[in-house]
């Protein structure tokens, strides 16, 4: 199946500071990727969707100005938590989908981002 | 405002013998329900998915029966092995939502040698 890769795998950071998370499409070109949180045991919860050359959709009660979407290409969108805090801590997972799959809802998803705020 | 819901936490099943993990839904717009299984400090990974206008969907040793006037869909894996232990996500979508996710809670599931 397709690859989406993701990184940093973890990062820790100081409350206040801004964290930047790649996530690249390796074997096909993804027009629309989604960002999901997951935090401990609570399901996956969709944030955004980065769409390529475009500003991102975001769920409701999602800050956009916080969490900043680019997707300046086929292959790579980024997430960037500004001003961090203790609260942002949680698992950032993005994903895509191949031309097949855009239909089905099946996703392809990166490896996640372990985020820890101290 | 939940729309999916996966009840059971976890569950435990013997090696060999046959999980069933269980899903319910609550937007009757969804037409689209897929699972997914999560290892620990990984992504999700796509299992198998079933349309509404089927009720049954089979893939080796994983089956997906969805119940729609009961708004329920399961998981079936038989026969269950140690290698299956995982968190296991009922998803659901709708019309041109496409991609767009709606996911439940998860099941642990731990399959004993």
């Amino acid at each position: 199946g397709a690859v989406v890769s993701q990184h940093p795998s973890w990062v820790i950071c100081k409350s206040g500071t801004s964290v930047k998370i790649e996530c690249r499409s390796l074997d096909f070109q993804a027009t629309t990727m989604f960002w999901y949180r997951q935090f401990p045991k609570q399901s996956l919860m969709l944030m955004a969707t980065s769409n390529e050359g475009s500003k991102a959709t975001y769920e409701q009660g999602v800050e956009k100005d916080k969490f900043l979407i680019n997707h300046a290409s086929l292959t790579l969108s980024t997430l960037t938590v500004t001003s961090a805090h203790p609260e942002d801590s949680s698992f950032y997972i993005c994903s895509a989908n191949d031309r097949q799959g855009a239909n089905t809802g099946e996703l392809f998803f990166g490896e996640g981002s372990r985020l820890t705020v101290l | 405002d939940q729309q999916v819901k996966q009840n059971s936490p976890s569950l435990s099943v013997q090696e060999g013998r046959i999980s069933i993990l269980n899903c319910d839904y609550t937007n009757s717009m969804f037409d689209y329900f897929l699972w997914y299984k999560k290892y620990p400090a990984e992504g999700p990974t796509f299992l198998i998915s079933i349309s509404s206008i089927k009720d049954k969907n089979e893939d080796g040793r994983f089956t997906v029966f969805l119940n729609k006037s009961a708004k329920h869909l399961s998981l079936h894996i038989v026969p269950s092995q140690p290698g299956d232990s995982a968190v296991y996500f009922c998803a659901a979508s709708w019309g041109t939502s496409g991609s767009r996710l709606t996911f439940g809670e998860g099941t642990q599931l731990t399959v004993n040698p």
